[in-house]
């Protein structure tokens, strides 16, 4: 019972650097999300996507793109890293948005732009 | 837009001294409020759902209740692997993401 698996774990770029962050389900979810956590701020959404073809933009997008690859997958990319972006980086699924079901995360990726 | 303010910003209790957590929270129209755990370097595990005021959950020494304004989470007779990371948030009816609070830090020393 894997859930939602991130890779990698930890992951150090240059300022200017671009990366992909992989992110898949199990639980044959409709919806995914992307989060950062910063200290002091919660959890802020990056992007999600509804169903499998969609993605929207959430609450701090900039810097960042999103490609739901299929209904397992979704992946974040940072084009051009800054240090801004140090941040820890939660994937998460839900059977489907607007639905008031239990919103499953991953174990998290650690980002730092130096 | 959904706010979520979490008190205190952290706790310290002996084993055995029982408190509570509290979120407060506005939103346009609840859909859920969410009782997350976190532990160091892991990502947020589920605790509770609760929909609507008056309603009330339990799982071993956690207790969270919830009314228009507010919930709590109650942690009774705490233990030492109750330490941990408290997040709260909520989803409104129109809304697809969860907002976070910035959590309460549990330290529960033996």
């Amino acid at each position: 019972n894997a859930g939602v698996t991130q890779t990698p774990k930890f992951q150090v770029l240059k300022t200017g650097q671009s990366m992909t962050l992989q992110c898949a389900q199990d639980m044959n979810h409709n919806s995914m999300y992307w989060y950062r956590q910063d200290p002091g701020m919660g959890l802020r959404l990056i992007y999600y996507s509804a169903s499998e073809g969609t993605t929207d933009k959430g609450e701090v997008p900039n810097g960042y793109n999103v490609s739901r690859l299929n209904k397992r997958e979704f992946s974040l990319r940072l084009e051009s890293a800054a240090p801004s972006q140090t941040s820890v980086y939660f994937c998460a699924s839900t059977p489907t948005v607007l639905s008031g079901n239990t919103i499953y995360f991953g174990e998290g990726s650690w980002l730092t732009v130096v | 837009e959904d706010q979520v303010t979490q008190s205190p910003e952290a706790l310290r209790l002996q084993e055995g001294e029982s408190s509570s957590l509290n979120c407060s929270y506005t939103v346009s129209g609840l859909r859920g409020l969410f009782w997350y755990r976190q532990d160091p370097g892991k990502g947020p595990e589920f605790l509770f759902t609760l929909y609507s005021a008056g309603e009330e959950k339990e799982k071993e020494r956690l207790k969270a209740t919830l009314t228009k304004k507010e919930s709590f989470l109650h942690i009774t007779a705490p233990k030492p692997e109750d330490s941990a990371t408290y997040l709260c948030a909520v989803q409104g009816y129109n809304d697809y993401k969860l907002s976070f609070g910035a959590g309460t830090t549990v330290t529960v020393r033996a």
